[in-house]
């Protein structure tokens, strides 16, 4: 079945470092893709999308394009910054019409001033 | 701006007993998700609604699950006899459409069975 993959965390930076959170997927089509963000004691929000291949997602400073060669939607950002420690999430949407998202496991971050 | 919003942020049952779980979804949108997430692990689908029925459903969503949206607004997850199991963060979630739309969530409901 159709499932997502990120690399293991915390991710621990410094404020002003480069963050890559990797994402992988496998699934049947092309499904839209999805990060979302999740602070401290919140729900869960969406960072940015994709939802075909080579498409950019972009917001507040991140990235990720989806890759269809090697399934993968990999989070970026240039300049991190201590407002960005939360946990990641990458998700996809099943092709199954019904709007349900797969999530993987999540990714902390930890930016250090 | 509108917001999922999610009653009670924190539920603590005895385990055989049954739980429901409240959310208002944003008033405009037409589909409505649960997941879940236990401690450490991954958010799991666990059901979808959309025109008052049931859309899709997961293996987790078994008999003791049930979902309804009792008056146009409220949208609720019930679970009819909690197991140690069930102990979890439950999200609600709405969209104004499927696929590749934005689901917005809520801050979640924290259940605690003992």
């Amino acid at each position: 079945g159709d499932s997502v993959t990120q690399m293991e965390g915390p991710v621990t930076l410094s404020e002003e470092a480069f963050l890559t959170i990797n994402c992988t997927y496998t699934a049947t089509g092309y499904p839209s893709l999805f990060w979302y963000v999740q602070y401290p004691g919140e729900g869960l929000q969406l960072l940015l999308k994709a939802t075909k291949a080579d498409d950019k997602g972009s917001n507040k400073g991140f990235e990720a394009t989806y890759r269809k060669e090697t399934t993968s939607f990999h989070l970026e950002k240039g300049s991190v910054q201590v407002s960005d420690s939360a946990v990641y999430f990458c998700a996809l949407s099943a092709l199954s019409n019904t709007g349900k998202l797969i999530f993987g496991q999540g990714t902390t971050l930890q930016v250090k001033p | 701006e509108p917001e999922v919003t999610q009653t009670p942020s924190h539920q603590v049952t005895q385990m055989g007993q049954e739980v429901i779980l409240r959310c208002v979804p944003i008033s405009n949108h037409l589909y409505f998700y649960w997941y879940r997430q236990i401690l450490g692990q991954k958010v799991e689908f666990l059901v979808s609604f959309y025109n008052n029925e049931i859309s899709e459903k997961s293996e987790i969503f078994d008999d003791q699950f049930s979902v309804e949206r009792p008056d146009g607004s409220n949208f609720t997850l019930k679970i009819r006899s909690t197991k140690l199991e069930d102990s979890a963060m439950y999200f609600c979630a709405s969209s104004l459409n499927n696929e590749a739309d934005t689901q917005y969530f809520g801050p979640g409901t924290r259940l605690t069975v003992l």
